[in-house]
């Protein structure tokens, strides 16, 4: 069974500053992870995926994330954190069956950006 | 061009109600999904579509729910005899492939609460 594990509901920085959000998944094979956004009262956005061309993912608004099998971790990262980062990050493994797929979410990690 | 549109955006019924939730999805996605997201938590799969047919609705709760999709596009997610624990919002995705790799494009979400 596929699951992921967000480390930390809430993280707080300050505008300007490097953002780091953890996830560790667990999975019985190589697996497909996704990063979601979700702003108030809107829909989730993909953010970036990992399909294992590359370990190194480049996604959306600067962020990018690296997948590391060894630590079986995917954790999110940002330079330098802006204001309308503020939002819901989720992580999500893909979990496949009979050839097609369905997400499994974290249980997220409010991002809080203060000026 | 339209993202994936979901009616009513909000939604109170009475517990023991009967209610519909309606997903339309982009264009030309074959692939459709339902999650339902309870407050604090991460989305959960429920339902998902392949084209006419529901190729897995594992994550259906109970038999108080149920989904149609009856012409390979508009879905419609059914709750009889509602109760309070079915308070949450329910999201509609779709996607072109049912690959793992591929992306969900997600709609805004119906909030139900049940009082």
């Amino acid at each position: 069974a596929q699951s992921v594990t967000q480390l930390d509901s809430h993280v707080s920085v300050s505008e300007g500053t490097p953002v780091l959000l953890r996830c560790n998944y667990s999975s019985s094979y190589s697996p497909s992870l996704f990063w979601y956004v979700q702003h108030p009262n809107k829909g989730l956005q993909l953010l970036l995926k990992y399909t294992s061309a590359a370990t190194l993912v480049k996604g959306i608004n600067g962020f990018e994330a690296e997948f590391k099998k060894s630590e079986t971790s995917f954790h999110l990262t940002k330079p330098s954190a802006h204001m309308s980062d503020a939002a819901e990050y989720f992580c999500v493994v893909s979990r496949t069956n009979s050839g097609y797929s369905t997400l499994t979410f974290g249980k997220g990690t409010m991002l809080l950006v203060s000026p | 061009g339209a993202g994936v549109s979901q009616t009513p955006s909000n939604k109170v019924t009475e517990k023991g109600k009967y209610v519909e939730l309606r997903c339309d999805p982009i264009s030309g996605h074959t692939a459709l999904y339902w999650y339902r997201q309870s407050l604090g938590q991460g989305p959960e799969f429920l339902i998902y579509f392949q084209g006419t047919g529901a190729a897995d609705d594992s994550g259906l709760p109970n038999d108080r729910f149920f989904a149609v999709r009856p012409e390979g596009s508009v879905s419609t997610l059914k709750i009889q005899r509602t109760e309070r624990g079915d308070s949450a919002v329910y999201l509609c995705a779709s996607s072109l492939r049912f690959d793992r790799y591929n992306e969900q494009f997600f709609g805004p979400g119906t909030r139900l609460t049940v009082l």
